[in-house]
């Protein structure tokens, strides 16, 4: 049971460049979200699902794309990067119902140049 | 939206001191609310929770407790020891289902 994986840990993009960051997870949960963590800023929701073929927005979700084909999987895509996009990305899940936290993956530091 | 308010941003204490960090939130539909520890370069990982029909929950040298009244709620650590050093982060979820929003965490130091 790995819970939530997150690739890559480390990426570094040029300003204009796009990119996936992966997300698997083998729990079974029906919710899965992606944040990003900045300092002094906390924890700020991207995108999240319920379920697959389900997506919304969250706080930020501005220059970033998410799809849920299957309920291990949640790809956040950057569609052209910008250096305001620096920051390490988590991404987190639950069961759908029920008082559980999060569990999160390792999280992946984005730096855009 | 949910807006979860979370005081002091940093807070240093004593080895064997207790430490107390208080969080507000604003959607009084809010019913479930984590606490996370984030060490330094790791993850969060929930450490404590509390749902709004208790008051009070202990585990071990952690509590947390909730004034759903007010709408705040406080991590209280006993006892801290220098692994408890982290960055903690508080939580409410949106209208009773599981999207959260986080507070913008506290970064605790244990002085040995």
């Amino acid at each position: 049971n790995a819970g939530v994986t997150q690739t890559p840990k480390f990426q570094v993009l040029k300003t204009g460049q796009s990119m996936t960051l992966q997300c698997a997870q083998d729990m079974n949960h029906e919710y899965m979200s992606w944040y990003r963590q900045d300092p002094g800023m906390g924890l700020r929701l991207i995108h999240y699902s319920v379920g697959a073929g389900i997506t919304d927005q969250g706080e930020v979700p501005n220059g970033y794309n998410v799809s849920r084909s299957t309920t291990e999987d949640f790809p956040l895509r950057l569609l052209s990067a910008a250096p305001s996009q620096t920051s390490v990305y988590f991404c987190a899940s639950s069961p759908l119902w029920g008082d559980y936290g999060y569990t999160f993956g390792s999280g992946t530091r984005l730096t855009v140049v | 939206g949910e807006n979860v308010e979370q005081h002091p941003s940093t807070l240093s204490v004593q080895e064997g001191d207790s430490a107390v960090i208080k969080c507000t939130y604003s959607d009084s539909a809010s019913n479930y609310f984590p606490w996370y520890k984030q060490e330094l370069g790791k993850r969060p990982q929930l450490i404590i929770d509390i749902r709004s029909n208790v008051g009070e929950k202990k585990d071990q040298r952690i509590a947390v407790t909730l004034n759903k009244t007010a709408k705040h709620f406080s991590l209280h650590i006993t006892e801290t020891q220098p692994e408890d050093s982290a960055v903690y982060f508080c939580a409410a979820n949106l209208n009773t289902g599981n999207q959260f929003y986080f507070g913008t965490g506290t970064s605790l130091t244990v002085i040995p």
